[in-house]
């Protein structure tokens, strides 16, 4: 089966950096992947790492150590915007995916 | 596009009774999915389609089953619900789960309450 332990809290203010962490215990992996979720709204796709360094897109980025089964999401230039839950999934055979407890992110002007 | 539709938007529902959740795609997307979300927690898989005709139980199956006549559509039913069943149920699509991580694309949710 499938475990991931993520914070369950961040607090930062506008035009800071938060970074995300995400430890996962997994029978089968593909790859790590991150959704981000607005209240009352749908998971959307904001990243996929399957080898192990740095993606960046954007404002995000993902980064991925398979032999230390970590990852983690850096958000930076924080916005108003960008307070949601964060979600790290594991990717597995069949592009099943089993998700962590996610992070809410709290942005303060 | 309208991308992935799901209904009802919310439905309060008495034990015992029987209910299916809609879900349609227009994007043509191969596979289907299906997750719950229990309040201030993380998705679970209940059941996945690779493609049309083919299904599979994911983490949380019990009490649910789907079918997938078609591409586009994947109905969630709930034979005869009980209050655990109360949640958040999304409903997801992605392009491909051959050969690497696609995206996953999920719909708007439906709110039920079992009462």
């Amino acid at each position: 089966g499938q475990s991931l332990e993520q914070p369950s809290e961040v607090t930062a203010v506008e035009g800071a950096i938060v970074q995300m962490n995400c430890t996962y215990q997994t029978s089968g992996f593909y790859g790590l992947s991150w959704y981000q979720q607005h209240d009352g709204g749908a998971p959307t796709f904001l990243s996929y790492n399957a080898l192990d360094g740095l993606e960046e897109t954007g404002r995000f980025s993902s980064f991925l150590s398979r032999s230390d089964s970590y990852g983690y999401l850096l958000l930076q230039e924080l916005q108003m915007k960008d307070s949601a839950s964060y979600f790290c999934a594991v990717v597995a055979a069949g592009n099943k995916l089993t998700f962590g407890g996610g992070t809410r992110v709290l942005v303060k002007p | 596009t309208a991308g992935i539709t799901q209904a009802p938007t919310s439905q309060i529902l008495a034990a015992g009774r029987s209910m299916t959740l809609r879900c349609t795609q227009d994007m043509r997307h191969n596979a289907m999915y299906w997750y719950r979300q229990d309040l201030g927690l993380g998705l679970r898989l209940i059941h996945y389609s690779n493609t049309a005709g083919t299904t599979g139980k994911g983490e949380v199956p019990d009490g649910y089953s789907v079918s997938r006549a078609n591409t586009d559509d994947f109905p969630l039913t709930l034979a005869s619900a009980v209050p655990s069943q109360t949640s958040v149920y999304f409903c997801a699509s992605s392009d491909r789960v051959q050969g690497g991580q696609s995206a996953q694309y999920f719909g708007p949710g439906t709110r039920l309450t079992v009462l």
